[in-house]
């Protein structure tokens, strides 16, 4: 069943490690998005990419980097996690031509 | 860029009343409307959308309408149950290059007493 596949679900890291949160999909969309979202708060756009090597930043500022070498494989990376980087970090995918977003079951991560 | 505001941010209702949640957006360019249900530990889940070609849409118990003039849309529970708990996002999204951009809402937080 074609699904998006997010990992790890769950992160608790150290001050200024640097992590790589992954994002896989078997949806055969081109477009993807990173959300970035506080428990029960809005979700926040913070990278979109519309096919391979193309990335974008969003609407909220943030640390983090992505790259898109492969249609089906959006990470996300944080040089040197801090606190202010913990939240729920949400992947989403689209079909060119079309407006609908389906997202993953996202990555929780906690800086101590 | 575009501001979509959510009211009310905490819903309570009864079984078997009817939920209503509003939102205004900035962007008249805005012409795709999604709202997303999302459970506790869940992931958002898409339940129903309007284009802004579109006054309403309905489906079984889930309505949305929309007031291009006015820029705001309203999502329709009716006939509510315990499993409607959870919190609704209302988007608007509009077209860059090449493709979509969703601006979210702040969220409200639904809940179904027995």
């Amino acid at each position: 069943e074609a699904d998006i596949y997010q990992t790890p679900r769950y992160l608790v890291i150290g001050t200024g490690k640097k992590i790589t949160l992954e994002c896989s999909q078997t949806m055969g969309h081109d477009k993807m998005y990173w959300y970035q979202q506080d428990p029960g708060m809005e979700l926040h756009l913070i990278h979109y990419s519309y096919g391979v090597n193309s990335t974008e930043k969003g609407d909220l500022s943030s640390e983090s980097t992505v790259s898109r070498i492969r249609t089906e494989h959006f990470p996300l990376t944080l040089e040197s996690a801090r606190p202010s980087h913990t939240s729920q970090y949400l992947c989403a995918t689209g079909n060119l031509g079309q407006t609908e977003q389906y997202f993953g079951p996202g990555t929780r991560l906690t800086v101590t | 860029g575009e501001n979509v505001e959510q009211h009310p941010s905490t819903l309570s209702v009864q079984e078997g009343d009817s939920a209503v949640i509003k939102c205004t957006y900035s962007d008249s360019a805005s012409n795709y409307f999604p709202w997303y249900k999302q459970e506790l530990g869940k992931r958002p889940q898409l339940i129903i959308d309007i284009r802004s070609n579109v006054g309403e849409k309905k489906d079984q118990r889930i309505a949305v309408t929309l007031n291009k003039t006015a820029k705001h849309f309203s999502l329709h529970i009716t006939e509510t149950q315990p499993e409607d708990s959870a919190v609704y996002f209302c988007a608007a999204s509009r077209n860059n290059n090449a493709g979509n951009m969703l601006t979210f809402g702040g969220g409200t937080r639904l809940m179904v007493k027995p």
